[in-house]
């Protein structure tokens, strides 16, 4: 089945850095990706989807200066917390699905712990 | 944006069956679909309704009415591994995924 990896599985950094989460389709080819969070008991909320080639959308409310997103090929998405602070603090997940949307699920990496001190 | 609404918990004993609803509005739909998330872990997926009527996966059923904006997933012979979040999702008509805010089954011995 289709498999999408994300890393790093959990990350701690400090106030005021940035971050890097990785993630990869690994036996299909994206253009589309997505980008959720989610807080401790509550759903996961889309931020962006990432498109290849061009520029990401985000979703209402979500900062696209303080959460940068890159879709260089087609089996790479990435997305870089800037200037991290202690509210961005939330697990990450990224999600593709194969091509032709019809009745394709979405698949889910196992997500990104994020710790901001 | 879109209305998804389940319960947020549910109880049940092992052996038992649960039925977990869902009611939506969403702006156009291509389909609903159900996620079983253990806690610190991301969503895999349980079940696919694109068209109104019943699908039966094993132990796991999901029934779809387009026209009442509702969906349930039924479990069957519950197993203590099925205690769980289980999140009912709609994709709109620009494919865009929305969550609803998940149900949490205990199962109890």
């Amino acid at each position: 089945g289709a498999v999408v990896s994300q890393h790093p599985s959990w990350v701690i950094c400090k106030s005021g850095t940035s971050v890097k989460i990785e993630c990869r389709s690994l036996d299909f080819q994206a253009t589309t990706m997505f980008w959720y969070r989610q807080f401790p008991k509550q759903s996961l909320m889309l931020m962006a989807t990432s498109n290849e080639g061009s520029k990401a959308t985000y979703e209402q409310g979500v900062e696209k200066d303080k959460f940068l997103i890159n879709h260089a090929s087609l089996t790479l998405s990435t997305l870089t917390v800037t200037s991290a602070h202690p509210e961005d603090s939330s697990f990450y997940i990224c999600s593709a699905s194969p091509p032709g949307q019809g009745s394709s699920p979405l698949h889910f990496g196992n997500g990104t712990r994020l710790t901001v001190t | 944006g879109q209305n998804i609404d389940q319960p947020t918990e549910m109880t049940a004993t092992e052996g038992a069956i649960v039925q977990i609803n869902c009611t939506y509005q969403t702006s156009g739909f291509n389909g609903l679909f159900w996620y079983q998330q253990h806690a610190g872990e991301a969503p895999t997926f349980l079940s696919y309704n694109v068209l109104d009527g019943l699908e039966e996966k094993g132990r796991f059923s999901s029934f779809l009415s387009r026209s009442k904006g509702y969906s349930y997933l039924l479990l069957k012979e519950l197993q203590m591994k099925d205690s769980a979040s289980y999140l009912c999702a709609v994709r709109d008509g620009d494919y865009k995924l929305s969550f609803g805010a998940g149900t949490t089954v205990t199962v109890r011995a």
